[in-house]
């Protein structure tokens, strides 16, 4: 079935350590998205890439880091995870760039850190 | 500041009709969404205005008066599988989504 595949679905991680959430799309979209979701918050953007090769950052990126070396790929890395990065994650792409269009997301990531 | 503005929570009944509005204020307009989204899943596509009106789609419509900084969604023939969050988002100048906080809808048969 063709969208956005998002791994993992859960994870409990320790405050300090490494993680990276991956995100792969067969859409051959251009753009590609994280979002966090937070209860009683609208989604927030943390990193964006337009194609492969570009990123850039969101209304939240401090802490986060992304990288585009395909079209494919998106994975999003917390290089040092703080309870405040509790949230759930989601990847989105889009056929063209600058949110045109709507957006797919995939199931998302809900990460708790301790 | 940028704002999106949505009732937290609405209840109605199956069958009946619901109204969900969102009112914005935002550096430029470039388009306005609506999207659904079932607890603990994505959030999935309903509607896109970015001109004034109704934008009709089976028992979902859209409405849009940019003037007024206003949409709403409309829901028919309610059913329980409606029961989810709406979200409204709009694409400012920078063609960057501001996302409301999501309006979650029970419905009651």
């Amino acid at each position: 079935i063709a969208g956005i595949t998002q791994a993992p679905t859960s994870q409990i991680l320790a405050a300090g350590r490494r993680m990276t959430l991956r995100c792969t799309q067969d859409m051959r979209h251009n753009a590609m998205y994280w979002y966090r979701q937070d209860l009683g918050l609208g989604l927030r953007l943390i990193h964006y890439s337009n194609t492969a090769g570009t990123t850039g950052k969101g209304e939240v990126p401090d802490g986060y880091s992304v990288s585009r070396a395909n079209t494919d790929d998106f994975p999003l890395t917390l290089a040092s995870a703080v309870p405040s990065q509790t949230s759930v994650y989601f990847c989105a792409s889009s056929p063209g760039t600058g949110h045109t269009g709507e957006l797919f997301f995939g199931e998302g990531s809900r990460l708790t850190v301790l | 500041g940028q704002n999106i503005d949505q009732p937290t929570e609405m209840t109605a009944t199956e069958g009946a009709i619901v109204q969900i509005n969102c009112t914005y204020q935002t550096s430029g307009f470039n388009g306005l969404f609506w999207y659904q989204q079932h607890a603990g899943e994505a959030p999935t596509f309903l509607s896109y205005n970015v001109l004034d009106g109704l934008e009709e789609k089976g028992r979902f419509s859209s409405f849009l008066s940019r003037s007024k900084g206003y949409s709403y969604l409309l829901l028919k023939e309610l059913q329980m599988k409606d029961s989810a969050s709406y979200l409204c988002a709009v694409r400012d100048s920078n063609y960057q989504l501001i996302w409301g906080a999501g309006t979650k809808l029970i419905i009651k048969p």
